[in-house]
């Protein structure tokens, strides 16, 4: 059981816009905490998607865009494209543990 | 370009120790906070232990508090992960990592196996 809740799976058709949450707590993303995203193609090391809640590193197309409010945090990827089928993965600070904490992953399917 | 190269892993028995290497390179590594991250086969990522820049402060996952020791040498641009009691919940693919202003983790490396298995 993660501390941060993400769904499993999501998908959606080539073009579309799919939206993955991160569910967390007053410990960690409800306490102000940043919340970043990585992407891990199959085989593959993870990759920094966002950070700070809303930041892309530099090479992260704009179709990639995070949000955060109050114990919640969205990836929201639009104008989705075959090469986006991946897993992605939040990740927060957690004071009660006084660690980092990731979320569960979602799969991503491009249909 | 920013490299980290680990190294370490391998089969070994329940119970038994291992130490992990992590080689930076194309950064200055005493600017930054390091992380170990682990990852079981098919499953999703586990946060290990941080350290700071200096060293003065470090984590770790309640999983492995007691049993992993993390560390840093900012001479040879290395990081370390030693690994005793070892069980085989600890088998995962290793990942050392970059640590961003913000906490992100910005770089990570490719990985270096541990298997625990009698």
């Amino acid at each position: 059981q993660s501390v941060l809740t993400q769904p499993p799976s999501v998908s959606g058709a080539p073009g579309q816009r799919v939206t993955i949450s991160c569910t967390g707590s007053s410990s960690n993303i409800g306490a102000g905490y940043d919340v970043h995203w990585y992407q891990q193609l199959p085989g593959t090391a993870p990759k920094l998607l966002i950070y700070g809640n809303s930041n892309r590193p530099s090479g992260v197309p704009d179709r990639f865009s995070g949000s955060k409010s109050g114990t919640s945090a969205s990836l929201a990827i639009s104008g989705l494209q075959a090469e986006d089928e991946a897993d992605y993965y939040c990740q927060s600070y957690d004071s009660s543990l006084s660690g980092s904490v990731f979320g569960g992953g979602t799969k991503l399917t491009v249909l | 370009e920013v490299q980290l190269v680990e190294s370490g892993g391998g089969l070994v028995q329940p119970g038994r120790s291992l130490r992990l290497s992590c080689a930076a390179s194309g950064f200055t590594f005493d600017d930054y906070a390091m992380h170990w991250v682990r990852q079981a086969p098919g499953k999703g990522l586990e946060w290990v232990s941080g350290i700071s820049w200096n060293s003065g402060s470090i984590g770790y996952a309640d999983s492995v508090k007691g049993r992993f020791t993390i560390s840093r040498d900012n001479a040879k641009n290395s990081l370390y992960l030693q690994m005793n009691s070892l069980r085989a919940e600890d088998t995962a693919l290793y990942y050392c990592a970059k640590s961003g202003r913000r906490g992100e983790l910005q770089n990570w490396g490719q990985g270096t196996l541990v298997t625990v298995s009698s």
